[in-house]
C-alpha cells in the first residue's frame, strides 16, 4: 500500500521568502503525485500534479514541485511567498492506472509573516 | 474541472441523531469519493461510491454508521448515522473526472455534536 510522509507540521516564513515543503512518499511502483492547498474554512484545491514526463511540474498561484525518483520525494516550492498563501498543503500519491484513490499526507501547516 | 456543492457547509447536531450530507456535482463523474478531515488531521478516506453499485468501504468505516447513497452520476448523500461528538469532523466530497484524474473538492460540511 502506498503512504505519504510530510516532515513539517507547522512553517513560517517571511512574505517573499522562497518556500520548500517537503513530501516523501512509498509506493511500489511508478506514483501519481498530488500537492492540495486548504485554506481556513475551505475545501482542498489542486496545486499541481506529477503522473509521467517531467519531472519538474508547474501548477496555479506560482507553485512548483520536483519529482526525484532516487529520493522518492515530492517536494513543493514556490520563489516568493505571498501572504495569501498562508494555508494547510497536503501532499497525496496515488495508484497508477484506475480511478484515483488517493493516500493523504498529515499536511504542513504554513504561517506567512510579514 | 468540475465544481462540486455540498450541504449543508455547517450543522450543530445533538447526539444521537443523524445528518445527511448531500454532494452535487455540475457534471456525470463515474467515481465520487468520501473523506472525513477530523480537527487538525488529515483526509481519511470513508467510501468510494460508483453509481449504480453498493458502495465501498474502507477500513473502519461501516454501512451501518455512514450509509451512502450514488442514485446517479451527479449527485451522492453521506448520512452520519447515531452521531457522538467523536463525529465531529469536516466531510468532504470528491470526484475524479475519468482514469488517471485527479480528485477534486467541495467546500466540505463541518458538523460539530454537542
Amino acid at each position: 500500500a502506498q503512504s505519504v510522509t510530510q516532515p513539517d507540521i507547522h512553517i513560517t516564513v517571511s512574505e517573499g521568502a522562497s518556500l520548500e515543503l517537503r513530501c516523501n512518499y512509498s509506493y511500489g511502483a511508478t506514483p501519481y503525485l498530488f500537492w492540495y492547498v486548504q485554506s481556513p474554512g475551505q475545501g482542498l484545491q489542486l496545486l499541481l500534479k506529477y503522473f509521467s514526463g517531467d519531472t519538474l511540474v508547474q501548477g496555479i498561484k506560482g507553485f512548483e514541485a520536483e519529482f526525484k525518483r532516487s529520493q522518492s520525494s515530492f517536494n513543493l516550492r514556490k520563489p516568493s511567498v505571498h501572504w495569501s498563501d498562508a494555508a494547510e498543503y497536503f501532499c497525496a500519491v496515488g495508484v497508477t492506472g484506475g480511478y484515483q484513490k488517493v493516500t493523504f499526507g498529515t499536511g504542513t501547516k504554513l504561517q506567512v509573516i510579514p | 474541472s468540475a465544481v462540486i456543492s455540498q450541504k449543508p457547509s455547517r450543522d450543530i447536531c445533538q447526539r444521537g441523531t443523524s445528518l445527511t450530507i448531500q454532494c452535487q456535482v455540475d457534471s456525470q463523474v463515474t467515481m465520487m469519493f468520501w473523506y472525513r478531515q477530523q480537527p487538525g488531521q488529515s483526509l481519511t478516506l470513508i467510501a468510494t461510491a460508483n453509481q449504480g453499485s453498493e458502495a465501498t468501504y474502507e477500513s473502519g468505516f461501516v454501512i451501518d454508521k455512514f450509509p451512502i447513497s450514488r442514485p446517479n452520476l451527479t449527485f451522492s448523500t453521506l448520512t452520519v448515522s447515531n452521531m457522538s461528538p467523536e463525529d465531529s469532523s469536516i466531510y468532504l466530497c470528491s470526484v475524479t473526472p475519468g482514469i488517471n484524474q485527479p480528485q477534486h473538492f467541495g467546500d466540505g460540511t463541518r458538523l460539530s455534536i454537542l
